[in-house]
């Protein structure tokens, strides 16, 4: 069984330009998690999806959106891109329904340079 | 807000040797997952804990779930170069939240 993708695995943009981030959960995963994780402030929660909602939201600004589509595939955008943006973002993806706390499994992570 | 505290923060360890790592939380957790992660890799799931007083062990890993529900034990018996990386813990606070926290991380390296 493949693991989480993502994509593009490297990304470098310039301060003002927005990005998109790509996430393929583990076949049959319905539910999709981002974080962000920096040197300085580790692992930080981003937003989680299932069925297409988004049914947690971590203390980021307006600027880091994300959506999930009808086969869990995940997307997230952050617009308006920053210097502190740059960082390892982490997609994970888990089986996870109704209020049962399952295991996350990660993919490799997009890491995203802002200059 | 919400933190895991890990410790020690790095250790470096012989060859062979056993090694022990720990995280503590300010309120109760009732999942408790280990990760360990490569440079330039994601976190790789190693042993997930789901009950108060719990061990489980993976290979030469063991973990444990404490019982106050806030903190968690790992064990890396008989260390190998292999097992250089950061050791993180996590899980979702509370109840009903699929907002997972992660810890500061354990920095282990292996002296051969």
């Amino acid at each position: 069984k493949a693991g989480v993708t993502q994509t593009p695995r490297y990304l470098i943009k310039t301060r003002g330009q927005q990005v998109t981030l790509s996430c393929s959960p583990i076949s049959g995963h319905r539910s999709v998690s981002w974080y962000q994780q920096t040197p300085g402030q580790g692992l930080q929660f981003l937003f989680e999806y299932f069925s297409e909602t988004q049914r947690n939201k971590g203390n980021f600004p307006g600027r880091f959106s994300g959506r999930q589509f009808s086969n869990s595939r995940s997307e997230m955008n952050v617009s308006t891109l920053e210097l502190g943006d740059s960082a390892l973002y982490l997609c994970a993806s888990s089986l996870a329904g109704g209020l049962s706390y399952n295991e996350q499994f990660f993919g490799p992570g997009t890491r995203l340079t802002v200059l | 807000g919400q933190q895991l505290n890990q410790s020690p923060q790095s250790m470096f360890i012989q060859e062979g040797e056993d090694v022990s790592m720990n995280c503590t939380s300010s309120s109760i957790f009732n999942t408790w997952l280990w990760y360990k992660q490569d440079p330039g890799e994601g976190p790789v799931l190693l042993i997930a804990l789901y009950k108060a007083g719990e061990l489980t062990s993976n290979g030469r890993l063991t973990a444990q779930f404490g019982i106050t529900r806030k903190d968690s034990f790992l064990n890396i018996s008989a260390s190998i170069p292999s097992d250089v990386g950061i050791y993180f813990c996590a899980g979702p606070p509370g109840s009903g939240t699929y907002k997972y926290i992660f810890g500061t991380g354990t920095r282990l390296k292996v002296l051969a």
